[in-house]
C-alpha cells in the first residue's frame, strides 16, 4: 500500500521559516492535502490540492509537490502555529482504496 | 455554522460492540460523501471508512474490514459507525468527516476532508 512519509519533528524559532516536508513514491502525481492539529482539538484542512488554503488561513502558509516530496512551508512562524501536521493523499490503486496519512509532524516554535 | 458532532463513545470490553453517531448540520448532508477517522492516544490520524452520499457506496481500511460498517440516514442528518469484535487497538479518538472533492487537470480527481467533528473516545478495556 501507498506510504507517506513525514519527519516526527521540526523545530524552529519565532519568525522563521518552517518547511515539513512528506515523503511518497512518485507523490507529484498525486495532490496531496494538509491538515493542522492542536492539542485537544479536531484536525483542521490547511491546503487541498497541494497549495490551495482554505478561508481563513493566512498566506504565510504554502504548498508545493513535485517529484517524490510534497512540502509545506510556513513563513514568519508564530508561537500559535505549534502543532501536529499531517498530509493526506488519496490511494485508488490498492486492494482497499481510500485515504492515507502521513504519520505527522509535530511542529515546536523554540 | 457547518458543523459536525459526534456521540456514542464508551468504554467497552474486548470482543464488544459500540455504535457512533454523528450529527450534521449547517449544510446538505445528502450531497456530501463522508468518512470516520481515528486517532490512538499519542498517535497520528489513520482513516477507517468512507460512504457515499446516498450510501450507495462504501469503503474501509483493510483493518476493519468485515467488523466495521458505517451507514448514514439522510432524512436524519446522521452518519453512523456500527463497530464489532472491537479489541484494544480500536481505542481511539474517532472523528467524523465531511469530504470534498476537485478536478487537477494533470492529475484527475482529488478529495479531501474540509469539516472535521470535534471526535468522540472509544476505549476498549477488560
Amino acid at each position: 500500500s501507498y506510504v507517506l512519509t513525514q519527519p516526527p519533528s521540526v523545530s524552529v524559532a519565532p519568525g522563521q521559516t518552517a518547511r515539513i516536508s512528506c515523503g511518497g513514491d512518485n507523490i507529484g502525481s498525486k495532490s496531496v492535502h494538509w491538515y493542522q492539529q492542536k492539542p485537544g482539538q479536531a484536525p483542521l484542512l490547511v491546503f487541498f490540492d497541494d497549495y490551495v488554503r482554505p478561508s481563513g488561513i493566512p498566506e504565510r502558509f504554502s504548498g508545493s509537490n513535485s517529484g517524490n516530496t510534497a512540502t509545506m512551508t510556513i513563513s514568519r512562524v508564530e508561537v500559535g502555529d505549534e502543532a501536529d501536521y499531517y498530509c493526506q493523499v488519496w490511494e485508488s490503486t490498492s486492494d482497499h482504496p481510500g485515504v492515507i496519512f502521513g504519520g505527522g509532524t509535530k511542529l515546536t516554535v523554540l | 455554522e457547518v458543523q459536525l458532532v459526534e456521540s456514542g463513545g464508551a468504554l467497552v470490553q474486548p470482543g464488544g460492540s459500540l455504535r457512533l453517531s454523528c450529527a450534521a448540520s449547517g449544510f446538505t448532508f445528502s450531497n456530501y460523501w463522508m468518512h470516520w477517522v481515528r486517532q490512538a492516544p499519542g498517535m497520528g490520524l489513520v482513516w477507517v471508512a468512507r460512504i457515499q452520499s446516498d450510501g450507495g457506496a462504501t469503503s474501509y481500511a483493510g483493518s476493519v474490514v468485515g467488523r466495521f460498517t458505517i451507514s448514514r440516514d439522510n432524512a436524519k442528518n446522521t452518519l453512523f459507525l456500527e463497530m464489532n469484535s472491537l479489541s484494544a487497538e480500536d481505542t481511539a479518538i474517532y472523528y467524523c468527516a465531511r469530504e470534498s472533492s476537485g478536478w487537477n487537470l494533470r492529475r484527475g480527481y482529488y478529495y479531501y476532508m474540509d469539516v472535521w467533528g470535534k471526535g468522540t473516545t472509544v476505549s476498549v478495556s477488560s
